[in-house]
């Protein structure tokens, strides 16, 4: 089973700032990445697919990159509604495994 | 537009059996697999494994591989999760999603509280 590890666990940001979330995987799963967004009480939302390509409707403000092992979510500019827990998953072996989660509050 | 909807909330006892239901909407049934995935309570997230509603074939996370049956109904546009003998740890909001062929799941349910208790 590929172990997904994101980091920080938490980050504290100020809204307008730049937030960088990483996602490590324990073998190369390719771009087969996916990066989601949680609220509580809420389903996750897919955010990217492919490493880097938004999905439908989510803002330009969140971009992703990396391939292999090494994976960023960055959110360029903080906005109120992005507080939020955001996950990483692979796709390419099974079982699909996601990490951990990093909680993104507001400082 | 495509739309999960799953049966509400159950709470269980220890031993006993809970099946969860997920309804489509708004797209071709038989084109994407449907996965499950679970959250205990203030935790991450765990697949379970996924059914492909076009030709019935499935595959079970092997940590469930025992316990949990998926079964999907085409006329009804239904997907069903079953899982049996039921541990205090199963207490968890259970989700179905979309997942095409290699790739993150575009659409959830709303997910299921099963709650295990004695």
């Amino acid at each position: 089973e590929i172990v997904m590890t994101q980091s920080p666990a938490t980050l504290s940001v100020s809204p307008g700032e730049r937030a960088t979330l990483s996602c490590r995987a324990s073998q190369s799963v390719g771009s087969n990445l996916a990066w989601y967004q949680q609220k509580p009480g809420q389903a996750p939302r897919l955010l990217i697919n492919g490493a880097s390509t938004r999905a439908t409707d989510i803002p330009a403000r969140f971009s992703g990159s990396g391939s292999g092992t090494e994976f960023t979510l960055t959110i360029s500019s903080l906005q109120s509604e992005d507080f939020a827990v955001y996950y990483c998953q692979q796709y390419n072996n099974r079982p699909q495994t996601f990490g951990q989660g990093t909680k993104v509050e507001i400082k | 537009q495509v739309q999960f909807v799953q049966s509400g909330a159950e709470v269980k006892k220890p031993g006993a059996s809970v099946k969860v239901s997920c309804k489509a909407f708004g797209y071709s049934f038989s084109t994407y697999a449907i996965h499950w995935v679970r959250q205990a309570p203030g935790q991450g997230l765990e697949c379970m494994g996924w059914i492909n509603p076009g030709n019935g074939n499935k595959i079970y996370t092997e940590r469930f591989r025992d316990r949990v049956s998926f079964t999907s109904d085409t006329s009804a546009g239904t997907v069903y999760m079953d899982l049996s003998s039921l541990r205090i740890e199963d207490t968890a909001v259970y989700y179905c999603a979309r997942g095409p062929t290699y790739s993150g799941y575009d659409f959830w349910g709303q997910g299921t509280l099963v709650t295990v208790s004695s």
